[in-house]
């Protein structure tokens, strides 16, 4: 059974860098691709961005100038940035993976549990 | 960037009774790229339909979607005690976007 968990600081000051990580068990990180969620405090689903194993990326254009993801397979883990961060970025983020080996156009089957991140001073 | 709007923002019901849930989108989904799932509080949420009419894995059969093209539906036949949660659609045809959800509550 995949399953996938969020580590990371739950208070990040603004204008700074919050980092997360998600390690997977269960299951290679290779073949997937696999994405970063967040949902802000009694809100929607947004769609951060999502890698490769092989590191290629795609991201939400409403991010992509603060957004890094990146994989680690060694270890079986890829990683969020998200820079110059504001109020705005507090959130339950979510680590996932999207369903078919070699495929970005199949539904996310495999779910972390989500991690809250507070940006404030 | 295809945008998700889905109606009622809450839906009203009781225990045994129909639920119909609609997903409409700004543009044509591809190839039925779109898929539903469950969030319960505190919880991730959980695949429940892909291709917008397979069930996931495990996901009863009083969970069942249609649609194609622009306009989705989610149905649950009979609403069970646990089936009260907000519901979500989302495309994956073309990066990825969600809907704002559907609260579905006990009457």
């Amino acid at each position: 059974q995949v399953q996938l968990q969020e580590s990371g600081p739950g208070l990040v000051k603004p204008s700074e860098t919050l980092s997360l990580t998600c390690t997977v068990s269960g299951g290679s990180i290779n073949y997937y691709f696999w994405t970063w969620i967040r949902q802000p405090p009694g809100k929607g689903l947004e769609w951060i961005g999502y890698i490769y194993y092989s590191g290629s990326t795609n991201y939400n254009p409403s991010l992509k100038s603060r957004v890094t993801i990146s994989v680690d397979t060694s270890k079986n883990q890829f990683s969020l940035s998200l820079n110059s961060v504001t109020a705005a970025d507090t959130a339950v983020y979510y680590c996932a993976r999207v369903s078919q080996r070699y495929s970005n156009t199949s539904p996310l089957d495999y779910w972390g549990q989500g991690t809250l991140v507070t940006v404030s001073s | 960037e295809i945008v998700l709007t889905q109606s009622p923002g809450t839906l009203s019901l009781s225990p045994g009774e129909r639920a119909t849930l609609s997903c409409r989108a700004s543009q044509s989904i591809s190839s039925s790229y779109l898929a539903w799932y469950q969030q319960k509080p505190g919880q991730a949420p959980r695949l429940l339909i892909y291709g917008a009419s397979s069930r996931a894995t495990g996901i009863p059969d009083r969970f069942s979607g249609s649609g194609s093209g622009t306009d989705f539906t989610l149905t649950i036949s009979r609403l069970e005690p646990e089936d009260f949660a907000v519901y979500y659609c989302q495309q994956y045809g073309s990066s990825l976007t969600f809907g704002g959800g559907t609260k579905v509550e006990i009457k």
